[in-house]
């Protein structure tokens, strides 16, 4: 089944200590993209990557990292979450390298920092 | 101010009603997508657009990119459309970022 996934759906963590969500699609697609939704604010880019080895900021980038050593895994990085980065994340992909088609939408990842 | 704006905000309706959603946007684009966010938050590309209308079911969306406006239809709405719809705007240049309308949150009733 063609899908995005994000691991883990939900994390509570405390200021500070380092997380990862991960962020997979099985296909093939060279675009994907980390989203930030938040009440009033709604939908935020945080990074995209137009193909491997190839990222670049949204808008919204600080506190976040990110790296595509492969073509269908796009990790986020959160090297010393804050209480400002409780948010819902989405990741997402489209088969080019630009958001042009489709976008296909991970479950999303429900963050609380504390 | 969002380059992307959407009316209404929110809006209730009975089933069977015909609803619009309108997205309109400041700026020139090569695309505009239109998306469903479920009550359980997940969210599923509808319609992407670049000119004209396309129609999938009881949902409609055009676009005039000159007025710099689109519009989705539902057409015989029903409580499974309960949703939040959310206009992206993909400006023409950039190409690589997706600009998001605040979303519409769209109650039908039985």
């Amino acid at each position: 089944e063609a899908q995005v996934t994000q691991n883990p759906r939900y994390l509570i963590t405390v200021t500070g200590k380092k997380l990862t969500v991960t962020c997979s699609q099985n296909m093939n697609h060279e675009y994907m993209s980390w989203y930030r939704q938040d009440p009033g604010l709604g939908l935020r880019q945080i990074y995209y990557s137009m193909n491997v080895e190839v990222t670049d900021k949204g808008d919204v980038p600080e506190g976040y990292k990110v790296s595509r050593k492969e073509k269908r895994n796009f990790p986020l990085i959160l090297e010393s979450p804050s209480p400002n980065q409780t948010s819902l994340y989405f990741c997402a992909s489209s088969p080019t390298g630009v958001p042009y088609n489709e976008q296909f939408f991970g479950p999303g990842t429900r963050l609380t920092v504390l | 101010k969002n380059e992307v704006e959407q009316s209404p905000q929110n809006l209730t309706a009975q089933e069977g009603e015909f609803i619009t959603i309108n997205c309109s946007y400041s700026v020139g684009i090569s695309a505009l997508h239109w998306l469903q966010q479920h009550p359980g938050g997940g969210i599923v590309s509808l319609f992407m657009l670049s000119s004209g209308k396309k129609k999938h079911g009881r949902l409609i969306a055009t676009i005039n990119i000159q007025e710099k406006h689109s519009s989705l239809h539902i057409t015989a709405s029903h409580p499974r459309d309960s949703a939040v719809y959310i206009c992206a705007a993909l400006p023409s240049g950039s190409a690589r970022q997706l600009t998001f309308g605040s979303g519409t949150q769209l109650t039908v009733l039985p």
